[in-house]
């Protein structure tokens, strides 16, 4: 049974970089899809960031492209977020998931909650 | 248009059968996906690529299309089916993903 488990700070401060790791157990991340990250800001709805495949290669939200870093480690089977100039704007509920080849969010993480504060 | 819309709110009696819509351009070329999400608990996919069900997902979930518009339709709606639906598909360019709005469904 694939899993996947978000891990990072809870809490960034404004102006600074926002990090998150994605464990993948349960399925080798090189055998194939993309993995991914999605965000929901209390009470809002759902934003997807982007995706990277097991090799490196990524597409992004074009809205965030310009602060978002993504990448996968395949030794130890998970991957990696890096949002830059963090806001208030960017709290939000952080899910990492398996982006399969019809277009669909098939496991996700249980989410993790990262509030931008000083 | 790059955006998905979402009715914010369907309401549906126990037993009756509901359709959530999703409109949006790129639906015409794209496949759309629906997400049902419950308070405090993260997402779980429902329907994918051509009415396809996830193992697991009651077989009273499916999905329909007419033009631009992609219907997630539930038929004898249950009182667990209460929560929160998202449809996702690609943008016009066909390069990125994006999410409806989110429609609040509720059983009476």
């Amino acid at each position: 049974q694939v899993q996947l488990q978000e891990s990072g700070p809870g809490l960034v401060k404004p102006s600074e970089t926002l990090s998150l790791t994605c464990i993948v157990s349960g399925y080798s991340i090189t055998t194939g899809y993309y993995w991914g990250w999605i965000r929901q800001p209390p009470g809002k709805g759902l934003e997807w960031i982007g995706s990277i495949y097991h090799s490196g290669g990524t597409y992004l939200n074009p809205s965030l492209k310009s602060r978002v870093t993504m990448s996968v480690d395949t030794s130890k089977n998970q991957f990696s977020l890096k949002l830059t100039s963090v806001t208030d704007a960017d709290t939000a509920v952080y899910y990492c998931v398996r982006d399969e080849p019809n277009d669909a969010f098939d496991v996700w993480g249980q989410g993790t909650m990262v509030t931008a504060s000083s | 248009s790059s955006e998905l819309t979402q009715d914010p709110a369907v309401s549906v009696a126990l037993g009756q059968t509901v359709r959530i819509t999703c409109q949006g351009d790129s639906l015409r070329n794209y496949y759309t996906s629906w997400y049902q999400q419950k308070p405090g608990q993260a997402p779980v996919l429902v329907i994918y690529g051509r009415n396809n069900r996830p193992s697991g997902i009651p077989d009273r979930f499916s999905d329909s299309r007419s033009g631009n518009t992609v219907f997630l339709t539930i038929t004898g709606a249950q009182a667990e089916d209460e929560a929160d639906y998202y449809c996702n598909s690609r943008d016009s360019t066909g390069d990125h993903l994006l999410f409806g709005g989110g429609t609040k469904l509720t059983v009476l």
